[in-house]
């Protein structure tokens, strides 16, 4: 799987947009970008997944550039709870694999 | 509530013992994995199950075993317990046939400490 680079830790206002960035430039043309979070110590949580499109869903939007060697998470209106590590994780498209967890971006949400 | 339940929630034991982690992963998933995770070494990926048999296998030491029953729950043994054995166990599942999404969703950890 491809090896991704993220930011150690960003802070985020709440009820303001957090965006995450993530480096994939050894992404293959079969590998999907994937994200998930832990919130302290809880199971990491799937959040969003995409390949080439733009997608969002109910918890946030994922942005992948055309060249798909980055992507941005967005979270439209961060509140305290969403306060957490958050991985991107880059895996073939048949997905039935093992996740290969780096260290993350902690985003600190900020009353 | 992701659905993959987890037992013990926590479980103290002292070096040289041994322990049974168990897992039950969400109606219908056939895949079940384990994660370790500690402080200095972060989330890793420790075996992978699939409808029983074994699937994957990741940076699992010689000392730990796990098994999949035919009703698909989960089990991580751990023997001869160490002090640097001391984390958080994730077990996590995903595939229900025919969704064709592979996402996974984990349970909420048990967390081992080894005195």
């Amino acid at each position: 799987d491809a090896k991704t680079t993220q930011p150690p830790s960003m802070d985020c206002a709440e009820g303001r947009a957090a965006n995450l960035p993530c480096n994939h430039s050894t992404i293959s043309g079969n590998e999907y970008v994937y994200w998930y979070r832990q919130i302290h110590s809880q199971g990491p949580q799937y959040i969003i997944h995409g390949l080439k499109n733009n997608e969002t869903n109910e918890m946030a939007s994922l942005i992948i550039t055309e060249d798909r060697k980055s992507s941005t998470l967005i979270l439209p209106h961060a509140t305290l709870r969403d306060t957490a590590v958050y991985y991107c994780i880059v895996r073939v498209a048949t997905g039935n694999t093992p996740l290969v967890f780096g260290k993350g971006t902690r985003l600190s949400v900020i009353a | 509530d992701s659905g993959v339940t987890q037992t013990p929630k926590h479980l103290i034991t002292a070096t040289g013992q041994r322990v049974t982690l168990r897992c039950s992963p969400r109606s219908g998933d056939l895949s079940v994995y384990w994660y370790q995770q500690s402080l200095d070494q972060g989330l890793q990926f420790l075996i992978q199950y699939y409808n029983g048999e074994e699937r994957a296998k990741g940076n699992i030491l010689e000392r730990f075993s796990a098994q999949q029953f035919p009703d698909l729950h989960s089990e991580l043994n751990l023997s001869s317990l160490e002090l640097g054995d001391s984390a958080l166990y994730f077990c996590a599942s995903s595939v229900a046939p025919g969704q064709g999404r592979f996402e996974q969703y984990f349970g909420p950890g048990t967390r081992l400490t080894v005195t």
